[in-house]
């Protein structure tokens, strides 16, 4: 089955930081991936769409200077929280579909997610 | 912004009896996903729904959907321990921006 792999689980890090979470499609091309925040006991908001060879689509609200995105191959996309701040600290997973676009009514499949820590 | 509404937010049963959830959902839609989250852990898809399809099973699963009533539901029978985890129904919409905005998910605990 299509399998998403994110790097890495789990960061714990200064303020002021930038992170950088990896999410690969392993045995799939993906046109688009999805990134998404969960809060402890929250549903997931999607931040972002990200678009192989374009820029990334963001939601409403979601600071695109903070949050930058990169969809480098149809395998990889990279998102980096730029000057992390302890608010920034939460539960941030992606997702891939095989397949384009919403006609293909194909599941996403989910990378573990990413713990981020901000002291 | 939020689109699948589940009910209940969190339910608690006995090993062997079947759960029931609920979503229900505001605009026209393409599809209907349900996943499953272990704590900590990414998203699992359990079943994939068309608009035009009313029931679906798969295993111990079972999921309708009612596009008339912007409803759908999911049943786990016969449940086990290892079903212990929070459920997610997710929506698609029909435009051609492919976006799935998940609803606020369902708590299970299945008591052994």
């Amino acid at each position: 089955g299509a399998v998403v792999s994110q790097h890495p689980s789990r960061v714990i890090c200064k303020s002021g930081t930038s992170v950088k979470i990896e999410c690969r499609s392993l045995d799939f091309q993906a046109t688009t991936m999805f990134w998404y925040r969960q809060f402890p006991k929250q549903s997931l908001m999607l931040m972002a769409t990200s678009n192989e060879g374009s820029k990334a689509t963001y939601e409403q609200g979601v600071e695109k200077d903070k949050f930058l995105i990169n969809h480098a191959s149809l395998t990889l996309s990279t998102l980096t929280v730029t000057s992390a701040h302890p608010e920034d600290s939460s539960f941030y997973i992606c997702s891939a579909r095989v397949g384009v676009g919403w006609e293909s009514n194909q599941p996403q499949h989910f990378g573990d997610g990413t713990r981020l820590s901000i002291l | 912004s939020q689109q699948g509404e589940e009910d209940p937010q969190a339910l608690s049963i006995q090993e062997g009896e079947n759960a029931t959830m609920n979503c229900s959902y505001k605009t026209s839609i393409n599809n209907l996903q349900w996943y499953r989250q272990n704590s900590g852990r990414g998203l699992v898809h359990l079943i994939l729904i068309r608009s035009n399809e009313r029931e679906k099973h798969s295993g111990r699963l079972r999921v309708t959907l009612d596009t008339s009533k912007k409803s759908s539901s999911l049943l786990i029978t016969a449940s086990r321990a290892a079903d212990t985890a929070s459920y997610f129904c997710a929506t698609e919409e029909g435009t051609s921006y492919d976006k799935v905005i998940f609803g606020p998910g369902t708590s299970l605990s299945v008591i052994p």
